[in-house]
């Protein structure tokens, strides 16, 4: 079992729409969550970062964190063509240093 | 402020071969890591340098292989390619002040192995 998972989708929704993107995992020693926007033939871009449970707003964009049941959401308010990438969940360990990937999400915004 | 940068942005190569990528890290960044994303598989963690030291790799062959520079860009080596190594290959820096360990990647090369 990986300890990350993520649907990779693809998932597409119209301009303005609300998306909702998902990662689950295993270890119960994570404790730092960020997400990551991936562009076609891109490096990845940190989006956002957070540690406790609990929401954390930037924007358009809102980070969820439920530690009791190892679920972590991005929220994207009014969807715009441009958001239209792959996005990367990732998380890490107190003490650990790298971090540990979901296969991303391909999300496609339709004008 | 210039982000990490990567060279070259594509490389070709044949079974066999040696591969060599290099990344600069942002400024003050003193942590280089390397991941390697292969198609459907996601990020993989290959290796991580801070301070001119390897202080940590994953689950990947001796054949992987890098180093730190006094200015600490880093270099990854790849030998005896294989066809499976034909993928994108990350590199991260991290400052020594991060408080969630984030990363920040620089654009990639893409290594096809022939």
């Amino acid at each position: 079992q990986k300890e990350v998972e993520q649907d990779p989708g693809p998932l597409s929704v119209p301009e303005g729409a609300i998306v909702s993107l998902n990662c689950t995992y295993s270890n119960s020693a994570f404790q730092y969550f960020m997400w990551y926007r991936q562009y076609s033939r891109k490096g990845p871009e940190l989006l956002m970062y957070t540690y406790s449970s609990g929401n954390k707003e930037d924007g358009r964009f809102t980070a969820q964190v439920d530690k009791s049941s190892k679920y972590i959401s991005l929220f994207i308010r009014d969807s715009q063509p441009s958001d239209s990438a792959t996005y990367l969940c990732a998380m890490t360990k107190t003490g650990a240093n790298n971090l540990f990937f979901g296969t991303g999400t391909r999300l496609t915004v339709i004008p | 402020e210039a982000g990490v940068t990567q060279s070259p942005t594509h490389l070709i190569k044949t079974r066999g071969q040696q591969a060599t990528l290099r990344c600069s890290p942002i400024s003050g960044h003193t942590s280089v890591y390397w991941y390697q994303q292969a198609l459907g598989l996601g990020l993989q963690f290959l290796l991580w340098y801070d301070e001119g030291e390897e202080r940590n790799r994953g689950n990947f062959p001796p054949r992987f292989s890098g180093r730190q520079f006094p200015n600490y860009s880093s270099e990854l080596n790849v030998n005896a390619l294989e066809l499976e190594d034909s993928a994108l290959y990350l590199c991260a820096s991290r400052s020594l002040a991060a408080i969630y360990n984030e990363q920040f990647f620089g654009p990639g090369t893409r290594l096809t192995v022939l």
